[in-house]
């Protein structure tokens, strides 16, 4: 069975670093495109980043230089680091697991990240 | 980035109602559009991708068309277990975008 299991979120000072993880079971990560996907508290869905089984990594233009998305393949795991946080990057973070074609066919639970002095 | 537009924003249907959600987005992506379903605090889940293919497990009530610009969810017999906020989401172009949702309400 497919379980993806975030966790790392919490509460942060505007400025500040925190590292997302997301823990997979049933399939490797390594062989699968992998994406973070956000959604700030009762807003819509925004996709985040994303890491092809190649090691290409992606990201939108409100993150780009501030979060790196990353893989732990003996641990297989999906790491978001998440540093420079501001107030808009208050959401909770989903990691998924995408099928043929993009579409994001197993999500986690969602950790909940809050930038707030 | 392409823009993707859902109506209306809510419905109010009764149990058994068909309902009808569109999406547009503001450039052609053939057919590379999802849907997926969001309940209260729970993550979202996919429905639908390459338009019209209904994703293993989903039951056939949902369905969806188009292509281009211009898409539809159906869900054919509304049930107590499918009010819930409805997402199209494009893969034709990075970044992925999504639309605004569509909250599906019990009338």
């Amino acid at each position: 069975e497919v379980q993806l299991v975030e966790t790392g979120g919490g509460l942060i000072q505007p400025g500040g670093s925190l590292r997302l993880s997301c823990a997979a079971s049933g399939f490797t990560v390594s062989s699968n495109y992998m994406s973070w996907v956000r959604q700030a508290p009762g807003k819509g869905l925004e996709w985040v980043s994303v890491i092809y089984s190649g090691g290409s990594t992606y990201y939108a233009d409100s993150v780009k230089g501030r979060f790196t998305i990353s893989r732990d393949n003996s641990k297989n795991t999906l790491y978001l680091q998440m540093n420079s946080l501001r107030a808009e990057d208050t959401a909770v973070y989903y990691c998924a697991r995408e099928g043929d074609g993009g579409y994001a066919s197993y999500w986690g639970q969602g950790t909940l990240v809050t930038v707030s002095s | 980035d392409i823009q993707m537009t859902q109506s209306p924003s809510s419905v109010s249907a009764s149990i058994g109602d068909r309902v009808t959600i569109t999406c547009r987005a503001s450039q052609g992506i053939s057919s590379w559009l999802a849907w997926y379903q969001q309940k209260p605090g729970k993550a979202p889940k996919l429905l639908i991708y390459a338009a019209s293919s209904l994703q293993s497990g989903v039951p056939s009530r949902f369905s969806g068309s188009g292509s281009g610009t211009d898409f539809t969810l159906t869900i054919s017999s509304l049930q107590p277990e499918d009010f819930a906020t409805y997402y199209c989401q494009q893969a034709n172009s990075f970044p992925p975008t999504f639309g605004g949702g569509t909250k599906v309400e019990i009338k």
